[in-house]
């Protein structure tokens, strides 16, 4: 198992433009979380879900982002019109659930510049 | 609304010192709480986790503490390296309607050799 992956590592846009990030999580870990995180701060959950419902949105996030899990496996996150505003590094975790652990486990995550 | 809060947010300690980083949390029906680490412009790596009915954990130089009827955590670093330096990070999972994962906001540590 080679733990949390995410892509791109690096996406540099122009306002207005959409981009979207991919997320595949370890495999067999049912949870899925998205979170957004800027200099100096922890991060910001966004989004989560179990298998393929997503269970929790965040009221910080707006109409742009969209996420999904289709198929209970990899998860993406879209982020339509973009802003100078949503430059961030957008970070990815799983979670399994197996005896209550809950343990995340995190990918080095997706740094988006909106120029 | 569960909030998270770390002291200090920044630490400077020179090479061999043991240190004490605090977390506090202000709901305590929590189901976890977990010490993750971040270098920077890389994503967390979990250090320890501490079940809601467990006091402390610990991982060689690491012991964390848990006293949820008071809020509060610490992570325990013994003999500090310079390798210790980066940010750690609090996070507490609620155990209502899902498992929402809050982070606080860190503490930088720069260790001096």
């Amino acid at each position: 198992d080679t733990g949390v992956s995410q892509d791109p590592r690096h996406k540099i846009t122009k306002r207005g433009q959409n981009v979207t990030f991919r997320c595949d999580p370890i495999s067999e870990h049912n949870r899925l979380y998205w979170y957004r995180q800027t200099l100096g701060q922890g991060p910001e959950f966004l989004t989560y879900f179990q298998n393929e419902a997503q269970l929790e949105k965040s009221r910080l996030l707006s109409d742009r982002f969209s996420a999904e899990r289709p198929k209970g496996s990899f998860s993406t996150l879209e982020i339509q019109r973009t802003e100078q505003g949503d430059s961030a590094m957008y970070l990815c975790a799983s979670s399994p659930l197996r005896g209550g652990i809950g343990e995340l486990f995190f990918g080095e995550g997706s740094r988006l510049t909106v120029l | 609304k569960q909030e998270v809060t770390q002291i200090p947010a920044a630490l400077s300690v020179p090479e061999g010192e043991n240190l004490v980083l605090n977390c506090s949390f202000t709901d305590s029906a929590i189901y976890n709480l977990q010490w993750f680490r971040q270098d920077p412009g890389k994503g967390l790596t979990s250090l320890l986790l501490i079940q809601s009915s467990q006091r402390e954990q610990t991982s060689g130089r690491l012991n964390a503490s848990l006293d949820k009827s008071s809020g509060r955590s610490t992570l325990y670093i013994a003999a500090s390296q310079p390798g210790d330096s980066a940010t750690y990070l609090c996070a507490v999972t609620r155990n209502t309607g899902g498992f929402k994962t809050i982070f606080g906001a860190g503490t930088r540590l720069f260790v001096k050799a």
